[in-house]
């Protein structure tokens, strides 16, 4: 069956750096685009951006150039949120979801979210 | 940037409750309309596709419809289970973008 595995919470100081992974399976990575949503405390959802799997090439929303960057390793299919100079208003809970494949778009698997806490 | 905004932002009902929620989009997205389930401290969940395609293994109870700008989820008979927040989300066009939600709460 289709799974979206993430490593586990964070804890990081401002100014630092973290890595977030998804790792996919139960079905041929490269097939779908891979999203990343994040969801601050207590807030909505907001779609961070995707990464085409088969070619690599990430596309960011707006409010997430810069210092997010999407990558993937197909090797082990796992694809990577890294986040870098935190803030403490990057602290939210991160999920990866699965882009469909039948020409609607929507996101028909999700990660369990990765909870990334960014305190002094 | 297509905005989605959802009403009521919060809601009380009783269990076997007929419950209606309402995602109006800022211009349209054809059929690209989706609905998410989430309950506190899990990730969302798909619901509907296609404003009226109802997922694999999603109680019937479960329904979309709407076109356009104007879309509603509905489920028939409130269970204890579907007490959670649900999202509306467009497909049609980059940025995807999430309605911000409506609670649906035990009265």
């Amino acid at each position: 069956q289709v799974q979206l595995v993430q490593s586990g919470s964070e804890l990081k100081k401002p100014g630092a750096s973290v890595k977030v992974s998804c790792k996919a399976s139960g079905y041929t990575f490269t097939s779908n685009t891979l999203n990343w949503v994040r969801q601050a405390p207590g807030q909505g959802l907001e779609w961070m951006g995707w990464i085409n799997t088969n070619k690599g090439r990430p596309t960011y929303a707006q409010a997430f150039t810069g210092r997010f960057v999407f990558s993937l390793d197909t090797s082990v299919s796992t694809a990577y949120l890294q986040i870098s100079s935190l803030k403490t208003e990057d602290t939210a809970v991160y999920y990866c979801a699965r882009g469909s494949t039948n020409g609607w778009y929507h996101f028909d698997y999700w990660g369990q979210g990765t909870l990334v806490t960014v305190s002094s | 940037d297509i905005q989605m905004t959802q009403s009521p932002s919060s809601l009380s009902a009783f269990v076997g409750d007929r419950v209606t929620i309402t995602c109006r989009a800022s211009q349209s997205i054809s059929d690209y309309l989706n609905w998410y389930q989430q309950k506190p401290g899990t990730a969302p969940k798909l619901l509907i596709y296609a404003a009226s395609s109802l997922q694999s293994g999603v109680p019937s109870r479960f329904s979309g419809s709407g076109s356009g700008t104007d879309f509603t989820l509905t489920v028939s008979s409130l269970q204890p289970e579907d007490f959670a927040t649900y999202y509306c989300q467009q497909s049609y066009s980059i940025p995807r973008t999430f309605g911000q939600g409506t609670k649906v709460e035990i009265k």
